[in-house]
């Protein structure tokens, strides 16, 4: 059964890089399957989409955020990873991970970022 | 890219019916299948329809959804509706590589 697990800093200050990695249990990440996917959610409002890889390193952006945004895959680790430069108040948020074909699932359980100097 | 518009929230009764509505602001909604997402609070969300109206193993049949292309909007629709369905629900389609979401209708159940 497939399990994802976020992981890094829960507070990051202004101006610089939210990262964070998913870790994949339960199956590979070289999978063709799925793509792997962010999605974040702010404190009291909806779901928004980040971006999403897949497993031969092609990446697929929101255009909103895409000027800040890198994710990348780690087959080694079966961890994939998502990079969010120039953070701001406006950018804390439960961040999620996600398996995804056309819809997500699994996700992850989330994990809190708040961008605070 | 396109839009998904869901109401802000509805209520309604226990043993009642409810109906939520999603529609796409451009392009055919029935061009790219339709998901709901079922979040209660401080947890992630959980899949309840795929495909337009597909229901995933574990999720009641009270559940259930339907796309119209006369509106250009999906729909949930879910029945004999119980205190637990209480949440927030979510649509959620894709089109070339573009994951959308609706922004989110809070059911209160009351």
């Amino acid at each position: 059964q497939l399990q994802l697990q976020e992981s890094g800093p829960g507070l990051v200050k202004p101006s610089e890089t939210l990262s964070l990695t998913c870790t994949v249990s339960g199956g590979s990440i070289s999978s063709s399957s799925y793509y792997w996917g962010w999605i974040r959610q702010p404190p009291g409002k909806g779901l928004e989409w980040i971006g999403s890889i897949y497993y031969s390193g092609s990446t697929y952006y929101n255009p909103s955020l895409k000027s800040r945004v890198t994710i990348s895959v780690d087959t080694s680790k079966n961890q994939f990873s998502l990079k969010l430069s120039s953070v701001t108040a406006a950018d804390t948020a439960v961040y999620y991970c996600g398996a995804a074909g056309t819809w997500f699932d699994p996700w992850g359980q989330g994990t809190l970022v708040t961008v605070s100097s | 890219n396109f839009m998904l518009t869901q109401p802000h929230s509805v209520s309604e009764s226990p043993g009642k019916t409810v109906t939520i509505s999603c529609t796409r602001s451009s392009g055919s909604i029935a061009s790219n299948y339709v998901q709901w997402y079922q979040q209660r609070p401080g947890s992630a969300p959980t899949t309840v329809i795929y495909e337009d109206n597909q229901r995933p193993s574990g999720v009641p049949d009270r559940f259930s959804g339907s796309i119209d292309s006369s509106s250009n909007s999906a729909s949930l629709t879910i029945s004999g509706l119980k205190t637990e369905d209480e949440a927030d629900y979510y649509c959620q389609s894709y089109d070339s590589s573009i994951w959308v979401f609706g922004g989110g209708t809070k059911l209160t159940v009351l």
